[in-house]
């Protein structure tokens, strides 16, 4: 299995809302991350997790709140999210943070925030 | 300021015909660089990457070079193939604890039939 499954693959929510994304993976990968991609932009790094302990977070606001219940597991929760906050949400895993392998990434949240 | 450069924002090459998408990187202190292809509305596919203690890795149809004193690197896909067109992004890390992917802006390819 070299999947990382993103559910759901497609959520419109309104400015007042709390969400969830989630992000599965069993390939064993201890990190996984969390992108932000905007139309026609590379994916942005937001969160790193390795160990199922945040080590990254790119000064991201805190309406974004990333959770990793388990090494199979991440979330992102979301609430009072602004539309500019409307993207590509990935989500990736890599076997470790300290030594190069690629990372794996899944189809994504398309998100849109009325 | 961009760590990681593609300053071609597209190119066409034709079938069966070599495809070299170039990149180019600031940080000295990235040692580990990947290529992606990504499909519009899906997740980015990795594709092959290179050690900076190596100068070449080839998978198949595609070989990445990599010029650590000019920090450069190339992707080369021979034969190009229709199903080639995407979007290829550069990425790189430093490979130290805490492993961040940087991303270059993206060569959306096209192979002509």
């Amino acid at each position: 299995d070299t999947e990382v499954t993103q559910t759901p693959k497609h959520l419109v929510m309104g400015m007042t809302n709390k969400k969830s994304l989630k992000c599965e993976q069993h390939m064993g990968h201890r990190a996984m991350y969390w992108y932000k991609q905007k139309a026609k932009k590379p994916p942005e790094l937001m969160f790193v997790y390795s160990y199922e302990k945040l080590s990254i977070n790119e000064s991201v606001p805190s309406r974004f709140s990333p959770e990793c219940p388990n090494s199979s597991l991440l979330n992102l929760h979301l609430h009072a999210l602004q539309p500019e906050d409307s993207a590509l949400y990935l989500c990736a895993s890599s076997q470790r943070t300290i030594m190069n392998t690629e990372a794996f990434f899944g189809q994504g949240t398309r998100l849109t925030v009325v | 300021d961009q760590q990681v450069k593609q300053n071609s924002p597209s190119l066409s090459v034709q079938e069966g015909r070599i495809s070299i998408l170039n990149c180019d990187y600031t940080n000295s202190m990235f040692d580990y660089f990947l290529w992606y292809k990504k499909y519009p509305a899906e997740g980015p596919t990795f594709l092959i990457s290179i050690s900076s203690i190596k100068d070449k890795n080839e998978d198949g149809r595609f070989t990445v070079f990599l010029n650590k004193s000019a920090k450069h690197l190339s992707l080369h896909i021979v034969p190009s193939q229709p199903g080639d067109s995407a979007v290829y992004f550069c990425a790189a890390s430093a490979g130290n604890y805490g492993q961040n992917f940087v991303f270059g802006p993206g060569t959306r390819l096209s192979v002509l039939p």
